[in-house]
C-alpha cells in the first residue's frame, strides 16, 4: 500500500513570492490533516478536512495560506505572499475511518513533509 | 498551558540499554489517546505506540512500550535494547476528545542519540 505522498520534498523561494504544496493521502482515508513543523518544535495543526470539508482551520492563518481538497482526496496547501517566518517543514497525514465495532488507535499516517525556506 | 510536555531536548544512550522518554499531559476530558511517533532525519513521522485513556495495561509493541501513570498524567516511552538505528526525534502526542477524526497536538519532541 502506497504512504502518503507529497510534493516538493523542498522548495526554496524569495518572500514575497508564492507556494504550493501538494498531498496525496493514502487511498480511503477519508480525513487528511495539514501540519506545520517549525524548526526543533513539534507538528502544530493547520487545517483539518473530512472528506471535502475543511473542518478545523481556526489555526490556518487566512490571510496568506489557503487549502483546498477537491472531490475529497488530493490536497493543496498555499501560501501566497511568503514570508520569512514561514520557513518550515509543511506535513500532511491521513486518516481511514474509524471502523465500527473494532480497536481504533486513531494514529495518523504522515507523508515526508515538504521544507520551505524563504530567503 | 501546554497539553503535552516533554522536558527532555535531548537524551544519550548505550546501544543495548534501554531508555525512557518522559511526556506528562494535561486534559481535563476522561476520553483521550497518547502516541509515540518517532521521526529520523528523513522527516516522516513514523507511529510506534498507542494508549488509550480506558486500558487497563500498559501499551506494549515490541521493543517499545508505554508507561501509563493516569493519576500522574504521564505516558512514558520505553525503548529496551536500543538500536543505533533508534537514533531520531521522538514525539508524545495526545488526541482530546476521543472521537473520529480529531487532530493530534505533539509535544516539543525529545531527541535520542544512540553510541555504540
Amino acid at each position: 500500500e502506497a504512504g502518503v505522498v507529497q510534493s516538493p520534498r523542498y522548495k526554496i523561494i524569495e518572500k514575497k513570492q508564492p507556494v504550493a504544496f501538494w498531498c496525496n493521502p493514502i487511498s480511503g482515508h477519508n480525513t487528511l490533516y495539514w501540519y506545520r513543523q517549525n524548526l526543533g518544535q513539534g507538528p502544530e495543526l493547520l487545517i483539518r478536512y473530512e472528506n471535502e470539508e475543511a473542518v478545523d482551520d481556526s489555526q490556518l492563518p487566512k490571510d496568506r495560506f489557503s487549502a483546498e481538497r477537491l472531490k475529497g482526496v488530493d490536497s493543496t496547501l498555499k501560501i501566497q505572499p511568503a514570508e520569512l517566518g514561514d520557513s518550515a517543514v509543511y506535513l500532511c497525514a491521513s486518516r481511514p475511518r474509524p471502523k465500527v465495532n473494532r480497536a481504533n488507535t486513531g494514529e495518523l499516517f504522515f507523508g515526508e513533509g515538504s521544507r520551505l525556506t524563504v530567503l | 498551558a501546554q497539553k503535552i510536555t516533554q522536558t527532555q531536548p535531548g537524551m544519550f544512550v548505550q546501544e543495548k540499554e534501554a531508555v525512557t522518554l518522559d511526556c506528562t499531559y494535561d486534559t481535563s476530558d476522561p476520553s483521550y489517546g497518547l502516541f509515540w511517533y518517532k521521526q529520523p532525519s528523513s522527516g516522516e513521522m513514523i507511529f510506534l505506540i498507542y494508549q488509550g485513556s480506558y486500558d487497563q495495561q500498559n501499551a506494549t509493541e515490541g521493543r517499545y512500550s508505554l508507561n501509563f501513570q493516569k493519576a500522574r498524567k504521564s505516558a512514558n516511552l520505553v525503548i529496551s535494547a536500543s538500536q543505533l538505528g533508534d537514533s531520531a526525534m521522538y514525539f508524545c502526542a495526545m488526541r482530546e476528545p476521543y472521537q473520529a477524526g480529531t487532530a493530534l497536538i505533539f509535544g516539543k519532541g525529545t531527541t535520542l542519540s544512540v553510541s555504540s
